[in-house]
């Protein structure tokens, strides 16, 4: 298995809803990433989490809740969102296994619409 | 702060063209310089390059690292309107840090 699997692939919610993006990859990954992705933008990185932990934290508003239950999965929980904060969610894994030779494997994403 | 910057930002060439796209960088322990492409949704893997001077190619496409003067370009010969997407350069330093540059928009008319 060679993918990162992100669900969902759309959401719409509410201002005031409580939803969450899934992320999976089963590759032995022990380096996951979120990014935030608008139109015609390059991906702006959210978070790191390397062997469980959270590790870069890029002042991302606290409506985004990232967690990590284990090596093969990572979440993104969204709480109280804006409209502005409609985007395509990236989750990206890599392997630590060889210096230098980090190739981040991108899943398809979660395009979301705040309304 | 690390900073990627590739040119043009957007480009529009005939089928059967070869395109150049540059990505210049400064950043702070550098370990690799990834190119990806995106088309409408997640940028799929193209490159990955660590030494200078060493050409990765893949059929049509090709790139090359010069560690000394900081930029990397990406070559794609005999274009076709498949190739049409953004080009994305990232630069990979520190511990598990990847910077984006701002992409280039390739568009390949028939």
């Amino acid at each position: 298995d060679t993918e990162v699997t992100q669900t969902p692939k759309h959401l719409v919610m509410g201002m005031t809803n409580k939803k969450s993006l899934k992320c999976e990859q089963h590759m032995g990954h022990r380096a996951m990433y979120w990014y935030k992705q608008k139109a015609k933008k390059p991906p702006e990185l959210m978070f790191v989490y390397s062997y469980e932990k959270l590790s870069i934290n890029e002042s991302v508003p606290s409506r985004f809740s990232p967690e990590c239950p284990n090596s093969s999965l990572l979440n993104l929980h969204l709480h109280a969102l804006q409209p502005e904060d409609s985007a395509l969610y990236l989750c990206a894994s890599t392997s630590f296994a060889v210096a230098g030779a980090n190739v981040l494997t991108f899943g398809a994403g979660s395009r979301l619409t705040v309304l | 702060e690390d900073k990627v910057v590739q040119s043009p930002l957007s480009l529009v060439v005939h089928e059967g063209d070869t395109v150049t796209l540059n990505c210049s960088y400064e950043v702070t322990n550098f370990r690799s310089l990834l190119w990806y492409k995106q088309e409408k949704k997640a940028p799929t893997f193209l490159f990955m390059l660590t030494s200078s001077g060493i050409e990765k190619k893949s059929g049509r496409l090709s790139s090359i690292l010069d560690k000394k003067e900081l930029f990397s370009i990406l070559n794609i010969t005999a274009t076709q309107t498949g190739d049409s997407a953004i080009y994305l350069c990232a630069v990979l330093s520190g511990y598990s840090t990847l910077t984006f540059g701002k992409g280039t928009m390739l568009l390949v008319s028939p």
